[in-house]
Formats: structure tokens, sequence, C-alpha cells
């Protein structure tokens, strides 16, 4: 049973630049979430997708968007880099059982982003 | 606002029992969650609370006391690869998690 992947693993990028990251979910899951941990924090929400739509999201500017594919699978964007978008963003899937009920997340690897 | 307090810090020995206190101030609560991430690895799923009271899980138990705002991690039977951050994540409305900034736990023979 394949947990949630995540590529790249690694990435860096200079101030200004555009950058992707992608998300394959768990197995039967098919909520994705997108979290930006900075060194020596916990992660922060920055936004869900369910059925193709963002359902939810945290306070980050508009410089960052996603997008949820058929398949459940999801890309995050960030335009525009700062020195501060420097972190590691965790990609955490979920199986809607209960709407409004909060479902357990399962945490893929995440994708170290540096900005220079 | 919502607001996640945990200690940062936590030191223990082998074969020790130790706890990991969380308060908690959120708009909502929808229930608390555990999780635990070794460095530069992703975090992996603990254990949930929704309703008062402990919940056991092998060598881990978790606490909430939703009228306190408080819950805590319990670790028993202390291995060196409990040494770890610790996080405590709640979910104030559907399934957005806040979370702590994580206890770092380090565990010596």
């Amino acid at each position: 049973d394949a947990g949630v992947t995540q590529s790249p693993t690694h990435l860096i990028k200079t101030r200004g630049q555009q950058v992707t990251l992608r998300c394959s979910p768990k197995s039967g899951h098919d909520t994705v979430s997108w979290y930006q941990q900075a060194l020596g924090q916990g992660p922060q929400f920055i936004f869900q997708y369910y059925e193709e739509e963002e359902r939810q999201r945290g306070n980050f500017p508009d410089r960052f968007s996603g997008h949820q594919f058929p398949n459940y699978s999801s890309e995050l964007n960030v335009n525009a880099l700062l020195l501060g978008d420097s972190a590691l963003y965790l990609c955490a899937s979920s199986l809607e059982v209960l709407a409004g009920a909060p479902d357990t997340q399962y945490f893929g690897p995440g994708t170290r982003l540096t900005v220079l | 606002g919502q607001n996640i307090d945990q200690p940062t810090e936590m030191t223990a020995t082998e074969g020790a029992i130790v706890q990991i206190n969380c308060t908690y101030q959120t708009s909502g609560f929808n229930g608390l969650f555990w999780y635990q991430q070794h460095a530069g690895e992703a975090p992996t799923f603990l254990s949930y609370n929704v309703l008062d009271g402990l919940e056991e899980k092998g060598r881990f138990s978790s606490f909430l006391s939703r009228s306190k705002g408080y819950s805590y991690l319990l670790l028993k039977e202390l291995q060196m690869k409990d040494s770890a951050s610790y996080l405590c994540a709640v979910s104030p409305l559907g399934d957005k998690l806040i979370f702590g900034t994580g206890t770092r736990l380090q565990v010596f023979p």
C-alpha cells in the first residue's frame, strides 16, 4: 500500500522564480492538504483540496495556489518566490468520511525548498 | 486567535515515562492530534482525541480535557528511537490542522 509521495525531494530556486511541487495521496484517499514547515517550527496550513476544489485556506498570500486532479493528486504552485519561502513543504492526504469531522491526515516526506 | 502551546524541549532516560503537555486556545474544536516527527522526516500519526479522557495505544497514551483546553501525550518504557519532535495539532473546523511548535524529546541511555 503506497503511502503519500512527493516530488521533488529537494529544490533550489532564486528570488522571483516560480515553483511547482507535486503530491500523490495515499491509496484510497481523496483529500489533500498542504503545509509549510519552517526550521524548528510546526507545520502551517496552506490549503486543502477536495473534489478538485480548494475547500479551506490558511493565512497565505495569493502567490500560493494549487490544483487537484481527477486522480486526487495535487500540485502546489508558488509564484514570485521570496527568501522567506524557504521551508519544508508537506503534503498530507486523508479520506473524507464524515463531512465536517476531521479525518486523520497522513504526511508525505516533504519537499525541501531553498530560495537564494 | 489560534494558539497551541507545548514545551520546546524535554529530556528523559531510557525505560522511563515522560508526559508532554499541550494547551490550546482555538476558535472551535473538532479534535486533537499528536504526531511524531524524526529529524528530516515527515510527521507520523500517533493518536487522536475528540472526547474527554484517555486513549491508549501500546506504549503511547493521549489525554484530553476540552473544558481546560489541555492535552498530554504519555510515553512509557522509553526507547532511544523515541527521540524525536512531538507535535500537538488541533482541528478547529473541518480538516484544517493548527500545529504547535513541537516538543523536542531527547532520550538518554
